[in-house]
């Protein structure tokens, strides 16, 4: 699975929107971006995944350049429970389905 | 309503007694997973069954065995505990279909004495 590199720390104001940038410049045509977070002492939490088309859902948008090299997770209106570890992992389908956690990036929300 | 559940939540013992985690998922999926988190908080695949068939086993000590009795159900049993076996595990569970999520539980935190 190609690897990401993301920022290892952020800060964001509640109520405003989080960006968070990944890295993949390795990813090849049949993998997916992932991210999951992991709040506090809890286990790790799905929010978005995606190909090569932006995608969206109600915790998060996921934004995918064309030539697939990176990607932006956007927290639209950022809140003191979104402060958690935010991992950014690219997958194949076929890499016998394991998720490779990295460092990722740990978001803080500040009032 | 519990997903993914883990037993127990805090597991305390001393070096060299055996003990097993237990993993239960009532969504349905036939895949299950474990992974370790160390206290440098890298989190790392150690199994996963698909319909209780072992798929992944990654470079882990024999003295770790899943068991899987069903497909609901994804146990972890561990001999001679060492105090490098500290750590959060976690129990995951996904359906085998082309992008699947894994879902995980709240984990299980093993302290060795």
């Amino acid at each position: 699975d190609a690897k990401t590199t993301q920022p290892p720390s952020m800060d964001c104001a509640e109520g405003r929107a989080a960006n968070l940038p990944c890295n993949h410049s390795t990813i090849s045509g049949n993998e997916y971006v992932y991210w999951y977070r992991q709040i506090h002492s809890q286990g790790p939490q799905y929010i978005i995944h995606g190909l090569k088309n932006n995608e969206t859902n109600e915790m998060a948008s996921l934004i995918i350049t064309e030539d697939r090299k990176s990607s932006t997770l956007i927290l639209p209106h950022a809140t003191l429970r979104d402060t958690a570890v935010y991992y950014c992992i690219v997958r194949s389908g076929a890499a016998g389905n394991k998720l490779t956690f990295g460092g990722g990036t740990r978001v803080l929300v500040k009032p | 309503d519990t997903a993914v559940s883990q037993t127990p939540k805090y597991l305390v013992t001393q070096m060299g007694n055996d003990k097993s985690i237990k993993c239960e998922q009532n969504l349905g999926h036939d895949t299950m997973y474990w992974y370790k988190q160390d206290s440098k908080k890298f989190l790392k695949i150690m199994f996963s069954y698909n319909n209780k068939e072992l798929i992944i086993n990654e470079t882990v000590p024999n003295r770790f065995s899943p068991k899987s009795p069903d497909k609901a159900h994804l146990n972890l049993h561990i001999n001679s505990l060492e105090l490098g076996d500290s750590a959060v595990y976690f129990c995951a569970s996904s359906q085998r279909t082309s992008g699947e999520t894994q879902y995980f539980g709240p984990g299980t935190r093993l302290l060795v004495l």
